[in-house]
């Protein structure tokens, strides 16, 4: 069944530590994103992929990195969590898109981080 | 540039009574429309789109939105609540076409669903 997959859903971890979050799909998208979500708030884009090895920021600045060294993974890493990463961090993708498309995304479960 | 606006940060209504959640929006481009709900420690799920076809877009679970280009609105409805559909709900924008498009969220409405 195609799906989009976030490990792990929860995660709590403790400052300075290296962490990734992962998203995979098996709908053979071409674009992937990744999401930042306060608790009652909005959805930020911080970073999104049109394809392997294609990686652009966001809409909000964000001290995450990804990679997208194949078309059906995108991980999120961040080399040292810090308690302001708190955060829901949400995985989505999409087909390329043209000028007929209408870019419905498809949305991960997420994954709720917390840094102590 | 593009932007969404919910004007009801939460809403509560009783079970069996209609539901209206508010959007406005605004587009440089014939804009996609979105409406997607998030229910607690879940992804976003699909409701319904626009997408230039018909004004009048049926959904998922009985919801319903229609689109009025004169008034920039996208509201969302559905004829009688059920208390499953307490959520959060997200309206959405999106400039139609290009790789490079992308979507704008909105604030998100609260809806609460009482006996």
């Amino acid at each position: 069944e195609a799906d989009i997959y976030q490990t792990p859903r929860y995660l709590v971890i403790g400052t300075g530590k290296k962490i990734t979050l992962e998203c995979s799909q098996t709908m053979g998208h071409d674009k992937m994103y990744w999401y930042q979500q306060d608790p009652g708030m909005e959805l930020h884009l911080i970073h999104y992929s049109y394809g392997v090895n294609s990686t652009e920021k966001g809409d909000l600045s964000s001290e995450s990195t990804v990679s997208r060294i194949r078309t059906e993974h995108f991980p999120l890493t961040l080399e040292s969590a810090r308690p302001s990463h708190t955060s829901q961090y949400l995985c989505a993708s999409s087909e390329l898109g043209g000028l007929s498309s209408y870019n419905e995304q498809f949305f991960g479960p997420g994954t709720r981080l917390t840094v102590l | 540039a593009q932007s969404v606006t919910q004007l009801d940060s939460h809403v509560s209504v009783s079970e069996g009574t209609p539901v209206l959640l508010r959007c406005n929006y605004s587009s440089s481009y014939s804009p996609s429309l979105f409406w997607y709900v998030q229910h607690p420690n879940k992804g976003l799920q699909l409701l319904l789109k626009y997408t230039s076809a018909a004004t009048l877009v049926k959904g998922i679970n009985g919801f319903e939105a229609e689109f009025k280009k004169s008034e920039t609105s996208f509201h969302l409805t559905k004829p009688s609540a059920h208390m499953s559909d307490a959520a959060e709900y997200f309206c959405v924008v999106s400039d139609r076409g290009g790789t490079a498009s992308k979507l704008t969220f909105g604030t998100g409405t609260r809806l609460q669903v009482t006996l």
